[in-house]
């Protein structure tokens, strides 16, 4: 089945810490989209790459860092510089783009600051 | 500056009874609207995509309907199962996605 998977489901960071968090599509699509979900929020862009070794930061992109060095995948590093990094993220990707058609999402990945 | 709002934040309902989730919107160019569910710790999954006014489309007990400056969600005859937030996001001449907060559904038994 193609779909986009994101691991881990959980994580727990102490401050100071960076983490990174896994995204990964078999669905061949071109461009790649990580966002942040903060309660009573809309999604809110971090980072997206259209092609491999180039990506563009979105709205909220201090303090977390990507790379894209194969189509399928395009981790995302949160950084000690993050100071509120506590929320859902996720992952997603289309077809074409970026910002040029629908975007399909993974299951998230739930960070949590100790 | 582009922008989505839906309303309400929140909406509970009998099972059966049938209503209507509002996404008000405001961007240059619209390119599409796109709805999603969302259920509880999981990712939003794709329903929908709209892109000029006038446009339907259906899905089992769900029809997405369009017009210039928002977009409705029909919800006929809900079963418990329908109980999710419901996104709605638009893509405009400034090729960036805007997403709403959300309408969360309840649909009691």
């Amino acid at each position: 089945d193609g779909g986009i998977t994101q691991s881990p489901k959980y994580l727990f960071r102490k401050e100071g810490q960076n983490v990174t968090l896994s995204c990964e599509q078999n669905l061949n699509h071109d461009a790649m989209y990580w966002y942040r979900q903060d309660p009573g929020q809309g999604l809110r862009l971090i980072y997206y790459s259209q092609i491999v070794n180039d990506f563009q930061k979105g709205d909220i992109a201090e303090g977390y860092s990507v790379s894209r060095e194969k189509k399928e995948s395009f981790p995302l590093t949160v950084t000690s510089a993050q100071k509120n990094p506590t929320a859902f993220y996720l992952c997603a990707s289309s077809i074409n783009g970026p910002h040029t058609d629908t975007q399909y999402f993974g299951p998230g990945t739930r960070l949590t600051v100790l | 500056e582009d922008q989505v709002t839906q309303s309400p934040e929140a909406l509970r309902l009998q099972e059966g009874e049938s209503s209507s989730l509002n996404c008000s919107y405001t961007v240059s160019g619209l390119r599409g609207l796109f709805w999603y569910r969302q259920d509880p710790g999981k990712g939003p999954e794709f329903l929908f995509t709209l892109y000029s006014a006038g446009e339907e489309k259906e899905k089992e007990r769900l029809k997405a309907t369009l017009t210039k400056k928002e977009s409705f969600l029909h919800i006929t005859a809900p079963k418990p199962e329908d109980s999710a937030t419901y996104l709605c996001a638009v893509l405009g001449g400034g090729f960036k996605t805007i997403f709403g907060a959300g309408t969360r559904l309840f649909v009691k038994a």
